[in-house]
């Protein structure tokens, strides 16, 4: 099994701060790493593939980076909608999520 | 619309049975993957399988094998997971998703199942 491993587990931010959350996987994934945002009671919504791709019709605040272990996810000026919790995901062999990190509001 | 419709919250009680369904809609239901994943309350999301409904190839997590069966019927282009004896930790909200070369493109509303005696 690879495993995903997300930090921080929670992040306290303000409107306009930069955000940026790690993902490192157990073994290389090449690139095969999306990234998706969930709010409360809601389904998670897809924002990155191939570690760097924007979905279409996503901000490109949203941003991602990295190959092999270790990636990336950038937000370069958190807006009131982008309070959420984020979460990687590897597709390089099956599928895993990593355990999500919390963007709140400071 | 491309989209994927779940059938409702259920509650059962340990040890009875269930299938849960996700309908697709507005695209070529035989062409993508359609996955299942578990969100236990307050906790992260679970990728528990995929089917191909265009010939039923079935791909289990380890976590997740036995434990659960994934199935689809392509007729009417739905997907289905189901349990043949329930358990309190199987408690959780269920999602169904269309796979796009792996990742999760589109996601159905989700499906709570509440197992208590």
């Amino acid at each position: 099994d690879i495993q995903m491993t997300q930090s921080p587990s929670t992040l306290s931010v303000s409107v306009g701060d930069r955000v940026t959350i790690t993902c490192r996987a157990s073994h290389s994934i090449s690139s095969w790493l999306a990234w998706y945002q969930q709010k409360p009671g809601k389904a998670p919504k897809l924002l990155i593939y191939k570690a760097s791709s924007l979905e279409s019709g996503v901000p490109s605040r949203f941003s991602g980076s990295g190959s092999g272990t270790e990636f990336t996810l950038t937000i370069s000026s958190l807006q009131p909608d982008d309070f959420a919790t984020y979460y990687c995901q590897q597709y390089n062999s099956y599928s895993t999520f990593g355990q999500g990190t919390k963007v709140e509001i400071k | 619309e491309v989209q994927l419709v779940q059938s409702g919250a259920e509650v059962k009680k340990p040890g009875e049975s269930l299938k849960i369904s996700c309908k697709g809609s507005g695209y070529s239901f035989t062409s993508y993957w359609i996955g299942w994943v578990r969100q236990m309350p307050g906790k992260g999301l679970e990728w528990m399988g995929i089917i191909y409904p265009g010939d039923s190839d079935t791909r289990y997590s380890p976590s997740f094998r036995g434990q659960v069966t994934i199935s689809a019927d392509k007729s009417i282009s739905t997907a289905y997971l189901q349990w043949s004896s329930l358990k309190a930790s199987d408690t959780a909200m269920y999602y169904c998703a269309r796979s796009h070369s792996g990742t999760f493109d589109i996601w159905g509303q989700g499906t709570m199942v509440t197992v208590s005696s």
